[in-house]
């Protein structure tokens, strides 16, 4: 396609579920990259992903929240036991080669997830 | 801790007006700051700066970076209703480049 795309575009779930959002980064683009967006904050780092692998997982919160991109394009974010603490929108970003401060992300519209 | 701050936190405009939007940062071994305007969900990149003093422009929007007193501001000229949005700031360093570091962001409300 032609930008970044996330699905669901919005989650409900009850506290104590699991979730997965799903993303498409832009084709070609070896880097996928996840935020996390809290009302009236910027978006926080998560996760990078180079190719298959996580390269810096610093981000993730607690053991709770889990990635993975298994052929190196299309990435899930899962969340186990989702707690009301969750609630914001999570934001994907993909960019041609990863890794550099110069590389520009693009970003996706977003999963607004709602944990009541 | 790197740190990235942004200022007003929002503001108020009528079309036609020109204004200035302000971000400061405390990053160790800074590589670039970047900005990106964010209409309902998804942000969209407006410029990246890594060199100081060169002014980057598009259009009525222009931004600079002041890598010894550590802030950039970007500009818009001529606002138009359509440049209500949030906008935000984020910074990256050496260690890892890849981490946008971003701000609260300013919230810009142009009316007609």
């Amino acid at each position: 396609g032609a930008g970044v795309s996330q699905t669901p575009s919005n989650k409900v779930t009850e506290k104590g579920k699991y979730v997965e959002l799903r993303c498409d980064p832009i084709s070609g683009h070896t880097a996928l990259y996840w935020y996390r967006q809290s009302l009236g904050q910027g978006p926080e780092f998560l996760i990078y992903f180079q190719g298959t692998g996580a390269a810096d997982d610093s981000g993730l919160p607690n053991d709770r929240f889990f990635a993975v991109r298994p052929e190196g394009s299309v990435s899930t974010l899962k969340i186990q036991r989702t707690e009301r603490g969750d609630s914001a929108v999570y934001l994907c970003a993909s960019s041609l080669r990863g890794g550099s401060s110069t590389d520009t992300q693009y970003f996706g519209p977003g999963t607004r997830l709602t944990v009541l | 801790e790197d740190k990235v701050v942004q200022s007003p936190l929002s503001l108020v405009v009528h079309e036609g007006d020109t204004v200035t939007l302000n971000c400061s940062y405390e990053v160790t071994n800074f590589r670039s700051l970047l900005w990106y305007k964010q209409e309902k969900k998804a942000p969209t990149f407006l410029f990246m700066l890594t060199s100081s003093g060169i002014e980057k422009k598009s259009g009525r929007l222009s931004s600079i970076l002041d890598k010894k007193e550590l802030f950039s501001i970007l500009n818009i000229t001529a606002t138009q209703t359509g440049d209500s949005a949030v906008y935000l700031c984020a910074a990256t360093n050496s260690n890892s480049g890849y981490a946008l570091n971003f701000g609260k962001g300013t919230s810009l409300l142009v009316t007609p």
